[in-house]
């Protein structure tokens, strides 16, 4: 099936540093979500994007759609130890399915 | 945060025997939905429904039913649960279609 892929796979980084992860597809979409993921949890949404361009920030997280709106973009400012998790994109197309990244892990390290 | 609750969280179970995963929302949402997840992996819809008396597979083929009597309540059976099925199964909604989906704190399997 469809797939998203997202990269890094793994990020190790260091208490105030930046981070920036990406999520690529081969097909259109109309709808790009970020979400993390805590170890025995479920994923809990961070930011929603609706145009192509559309740059949005919640706190030190800021996400952005891709003009092609084939890829969309995450970046962390200032790292804290409590960001550590799994980030996963998730892109919908022109059906209400939602089509999930492989996830990028994120380990911060004090 | 979403109110959407799952349960149980964990469960560890022998081959062969029937399991029902529970999943509500106090939302109202008509949407909701069933993902599959192996650890730490993407996660796959197995099963959807857009309201009372409509469900719907995913793109993930499962072995699994689900049922939508009540608005608030979608659980996902097992007739004779396998090793195969060892996977962390979450529910979400939301509130329409291509609005954001909600997810609860899923339901770790494992079958024995």
């Amino acid at each position: 099936g469809q797939q998203l892929n997202q990269s890094p796979q793994s990020m190790f980084i260091q208490e105030g540093e930046d981070v920036s992860m990406n999520c690529t597809s081969s097909s259109i979409f109309n709808t790009w979500l970020w979400y993390k993921q805590d170890p025995g949890e479920g994923p809990v949404l961070l930011i929603a994007l609706y145009k192509a361009g559309e740059l949005t920030s919640n706190g030190r997280l800021t996400a952005q759609f891709g003009i092609t709106r084939k890829d969309s973009f995450l970046n962390i400012s200032a790292s804290i130890p409590s960001d550590v998790g799994i980030y996963f994109c998730a892109g919908r197309g022109n059906t209400d399915k939602l089509i999930f990244g492989t996830g990028t892990r994120l380990q911060v390290f004090p | 945060e979403a109110d959407i609750y799952q349960t149980p969280r964990y469960l560890v179970i022998g081959t062969g025997k029937k399991i029902t995963l529970e999943c509500s929302q106090t939302m109202g949402h008509d949407k909701m939905y069933w993902y599959q997840q192996d650890p730490g992996m993407e996660l796959h819809l197995i099963h959807y429904s857009y309201g009372v008396n409509s469900t719907e597979k995913g793109d993930l083929s499962s072995e699994s039913t689900v049922s939508r009597i009540r608005t608030e309540h979608f659980p996902l059976t097992l007739e004779s649960a396998r090793p195969s099925h060892t996977s962390q199964y979450l529910c979400a909604s939301s509130v329409g279609i291509n609005q954001p989906q909600h997810f609860g704190d899923g339901t770790r399997l494992s079958i024995l």
